[in-house]
């Protein structure tokens, strides 16, 4: 099974801090995405990879970064966390082979930011 | 740019009723593809169909059928005989293209929480 892990489910983090959200995959996948999750907002792209050193901007990237130095590892840096970065992130890998093939999802990481 | 609009926030549906999400979408790809997924409470995302713009039957899969309708830009969820572990939110996305560097991330809407009563 393809398997795709966020290195931490919950974090509580203060303002001002510099936060690192690992994301880890094990299928070799070429494509791999941060997305934040917010109610009533549905799923918003950060970030995305796809290859390594590789990154291209999402939708809302302000206020992120990314580094991919591994192909199964990409993380997302909240240089300076504010409040409003309050949500779940969700990180996704997806293999470039076909277009119809779906993007595998890790478990979320609800970040806190105080 | 690509827009998904799911215009259900929530549902209630008996138990082993058909159920109907809807989505529509924007676009002005030729080349596209809908996906749909399911988030529980628990917070994963679970692939469960997916419809190519160029496929000419409706996906299925299992008790899951894509109600794909290209003129009308609509591609609505079916769930035949639902069931109570069918309670979530479900989210219906769109592959678009951002650059010529090969990736590809998928436009989402914002979801419709459907809830399965006995």
């Amino acid at each position: 099974d393809v398997k795709v892990t966020q290195s931490s489910r919950y974090l509580v983090k203060r303002t001002g801090e510099k936060v690192f959200l690992e994301c880890v995959q094990d299928m070799d996948h070429e494509n791999m995405f941060w997305y934040r999750q917010d109610p009533g907002l549905g799923l918003r792209l950060i970030y995305f990879s796809y290859d390594v050193k590789m990154k291209e901007k999402g939708d809302i990237p302000e206020g992120y970064s990314v580094s991919r130095e591994k192909k199964e590892r990409f993380s997302l840096i909240l240089e300076s966390a504010s409040t409003n970065q309050t949500s779940m992130y969700l990180c996704a890998s997806r293999t470039y082979d076909r277009p119809n093939t779906e993007a595998f999802f890790g478990q979320g990481t609800r970040l806190t930011v105080v | 740019a690509q827009k998904i609009t799911q215009t259900q926030p929530g549902m209630f549906v008996q138990e082993k009723e058909a159920v109907t999400l809807d989505c529509t979408y924007d676009t002005s790809d030729q080349s596209y593809g809908l996906f749909w997924y399911k988030q529980p409470s628990s917070g994963e995302m679970i692939f469960l169909i997916y419809q190519g713009s160029y496929d000419e039957q409706n996906a299925t899969e299992g008790r899951y059928s894509l109600n794909f309708q290209k003129a009308r830009k609509s591609a609505n969820l079916v769930i035949s005989a639902s069931q109570l572990g069918d309670s979530a939110m479900y989210f219906c996305a769109m592959r678009g293209v951002y650059s010529g560097g090969g990736a590809d991330g998928l436009t989402f809407g914002k979801g419709t929480h459907l809830i399965i009563q006995p």
